[in-house]
């Protein structure tokens, strides 16, 4: 059981270079959510999906795709990507709202 | 909207001893839930304790207690016997309970996090 794995763990981009980061889960959990992390500002959702096939925005989408074909996987996208969009970003999943279990974050480096 | 302030940026407390960490939130919601997250070096988050607002009860996990003060929106992690592993960020966090997901009422919102120093 390996809980929430996130590939890649380090990436740097060059300004308009896209990229997708996967996230995965063998918990079987419908929920499952996209974060980034700055620093000083804590943890902001990006999008997020309550089950296959389906996805929603969170807090800060712009910028950013999703989608959920399978079950167990979530994937990010970047189509164009942006200095601001340097960040760690988090993957999570829950059975229920209400727990989130977190993979181990993505470092990504935007020039 | 839901905020989550964390006041203290950096803590420090000695092998051994007690340390308290504070954590207040803003909210029309009368049903929630709210959550402490510890984020070592790893960089991995780790779930310490969760705490239900209809629960009049502190939620306590070993040595991991809070002190939930609904009235007051305030929500402080006690770190008892503290240990060089309990060194780490803590997130507080908060989430509206409910059965439905819509819009962004399914997200966590995090506070800005309180960085913890164990000395010994």
């Amino acid at each position: 059981n390996a809980g929430v794995t996130q590939t890649p763990k380090f990436r740097v981009l060059k300004t308009g270079q896209s990229m997708t980061l996967l996230c995965a889960q063998d918990m079987n959990h419908e929920y499952m959510y996209w974060y980034r992390q700055d620093p000083g500002m804590g943890l902001r959702l990006i999008h997020y999906s309550v089950g296959e096939g389906t996805t929603a925005k969170g807090e800060v989408p712009d910028g950013y795709n999703v989608s959920r074909l399978k079950k167990q996987n979530f994937l990010l996208g970047l189509e164009s990507a942006a200095p601001s969009q340097t960040s760690v970003y988090f993957c999570a999943s829950s059975y229920t709202p209400y727990e989130q279990y977190f993979g181990p974050g993505t470092r990504l480096t935007v020039t | 909207a839901q905020t989550v302030t964390q006041s203290q940026p950096e803590m420090s407390v000695q092998e051994a001893e007690t340390v308290t960490l504070s954590c207040t939130y803003d909210t029309s919601e009368s049903d929630y839930y709210l959550f402490w997250y510890k984020q070592p070096p790893s960089r991995q988050m780790i779930l310490v304790i969760r705490q239900e607002a209809y629960k009049q009860q502190n939620a306590t996990e070993n040595r991991f207690s809070v002190n939930f003060q609904k009235a007051a929106k305030s929500f402080s992690l006690k770190i008892s016997d503290s240990q060089l592993g309990d060194a780490a960020m803590y997130f507080c966090a908060y989430r509206r309970r409910g059965t439905q997901l819509s819009g962004t009422a399914s997200k966590l919102t995090f506070g800005t996090g309180t960085r913890l120093q164990v000395t010994l």
